[in-house]
């Protein structure tokens, strides 16, 4: 079975410019979560959708935008890119009951 | 607010030796506490879970244990190998209900020496 799945894997941005980051969950898996790992540290949670409606939102600014489609992919979107916006991009989905989340290889984000 | 501690932040073992990280959360309310293992390049990997209604849970060489009145949760890493070298996170939520945000510790680097 595949796993989770995000697009692209890398991606170079310039301050300012907006970037969309895309998620495929694990088949089956109704939610899916979105962190930001900065390197050096641990994950920090961004956004939580389940069944396509928003579940919990991090302390991220309102730059930071998420939605869920039907199929129950997800993009994540960030508006007025800064440089301190690059980062480790990480998508996790679960199953029934939410508790177990599987994360995919993340998105490398890099601004100039 | 909510706060995972993690602790040490770098370890290193002897092939064969056992390997132990420790965590403190803050959410009284916490309920479930997954180990993650980051390589180098790739996305955190589920290891092992334990739910607050268990003391202790094993897997083959890893185990974690939980004291809820201490707040404390540890994983146990037995017969290292030098594979088992990585990034490793804690972490803590409340989960089953609407949302299941993971608040995470600072992790561990673990260097298992041949």
């Amino acid at each position: 079975d595949a796993g989770v799945t995000q697009s692209p894997t890398h991606l170079i941005k310039t301050r300012g410019q907006h970037v969309t980051l895309r998620c495929s969950p694990i088949s089956g898996h109704k939610s899916v979560s979105w962190y930001q790992q900065v390197l050096g540290q641990g994950p920090q949670f961004i956004f939580q959708y389940y069944e396509k409606e928003e579940r919990g939102r991090g302390n991220f600014p309102d730059r930071f935008s998420a939605r869920q489609f039907p199929n129950y992919s997800s993009e994540l979107n960030v508006n007025a890119l800064l440089l301190g916006d690059s980062a480790l991009y990480l998508c996790a989905s679960s199953g029934q009951g939410i508790y177990e989340q599987y994360f995919g290889p993340g998105t490398r984000l890099t601004v100039t | 607010g909510e706060n995972v501690e993690q602790h040490p932040s770098t370890l290193s073992v002897q092939e064969g030796d056992s390997a132990v990280i420790k965590c403190t959360y803050s959410d009284s309310a916490s309920n479930y506490f997954p180990w993650y293992k980051q390589e180098l390049g790739k996305g955190p990997q589920l290891i092992i879970d334990i739910r607050s209604n268990v003391g202790e849970k094993k897997d083959q060489r890893i185990a974690v244990t939980l004291n809820k009145t201490a707040k404390h949760f540890s994983l146990h890493i037995t017969e290292t190998q030098p594979e088992d070298s990585a990034v490793y996170f804690c972490a803590a939520s409340w989960g089953g209900g609407a949302t299941n945000k993971l608040i995470f510790g600072t992790g561990t680097l673990l260097a298992v020496q041949p």
